[in-house]
């Protein structure tokens, strides 16, 4: 089945302490990327990745990072989570930059700040 | 890539069509309208897209003006599962390096299908 797997689902965090949360695809998509989710702001990009080894920043990349090693995979990375990223995430991929294509979601991770 | 306009709410009666506008007044030639739902903050799920025609596929019908500046998503039979809120985008090839592959997404409409 196509699917995009985000982990963990939940994620409870103390400010300052280091997270992943990972995200896998197995449909071979060149273009991945990350967004979250707020309450009246709608659904921002936060990175994106055109292929293996090549990312760039979103719209609100900071207090991010990603990295893009291998093609199914590209982690968010929260080097020092501060409550202002208390947010819902999803990653995304497609074949190509979203142009006539079906962008495939995964299922959110909801990461909680204290 | 253009705006678009979406009305706030809407309400259908369970198995009736449900249609759902969509307002894109500057879009341009090259540009496409898609349509993305999210049930209960679930990640985004594609429904559908076109350009110029009207397309149709398992889950629904999208039926653009001949202008394009407008176009409504129709669910043919509305279920309980259908409750969601339904995105309009519109994304255009993009030129040069300046691609971010991002799809904007605006307010949307929440759709209540009630029994």
């Amino acid at each position: 089945e196509a699917q995009v797997t985000q982990n963990p689902r939940y994620l409870i965090t103390v400010t300052g302490k280091k997270l992943t949360v990972t995200c896998s695809q197995n449909m071979n998509h060149e273009y991945m990327s990350w967004y979250r989710q707020d309450p009246g702001l709608g659904l921002r990009q936060i990175y994106y990745s055109m292929n293996v080894e090549v990312t760039d920043k979103g719209d609100v990349p900071e207090g991010y990072k990603v990295s893009r090693k291998e093609k199914r995979n590209f982690p968010l990375i929260l080097e020092s989570p501060s409550p202002n990223q208390t947010s819902l995430y999803f990653c995304a991929s497609s074949p190509r930059g979203h142009y006539n294509t079906e962008a495939f979601f995964g299922q959110g991770t909801r990461l909680t700040v204290v | 890539d253009a705006k678009t306009t979406q009305p706030p709410s809407m309400d259908c009666a369970e198995g009736r069509a449900a249609n759902l506008p969509c307002n894109h007044s500057t879009i341009s030639g090259n540009e496409y309208v898609y349509w993305y739902r999210q049930i209960h903050s679930q990640g985004p799920q594609y429904i559908i897209h076109g350009l110029k025609n009207n397309e149709t596929n398992e889950m629904a019908s999208l039926i653009i003006t001949e202008d394009r500046k407008s176009s409504t998503l129709i669910l043919p039979h509305a279920t309980l599962r259908d409750t969601a809120v339904y995105y309009c985008i519109v994304r255009g090839r993009p030129y040069g390096s300046s691609n971010t592959g991002k799809l904007i997404f605006g307010q949307g409409t929440t759709l209540q299908v009630k029994p």
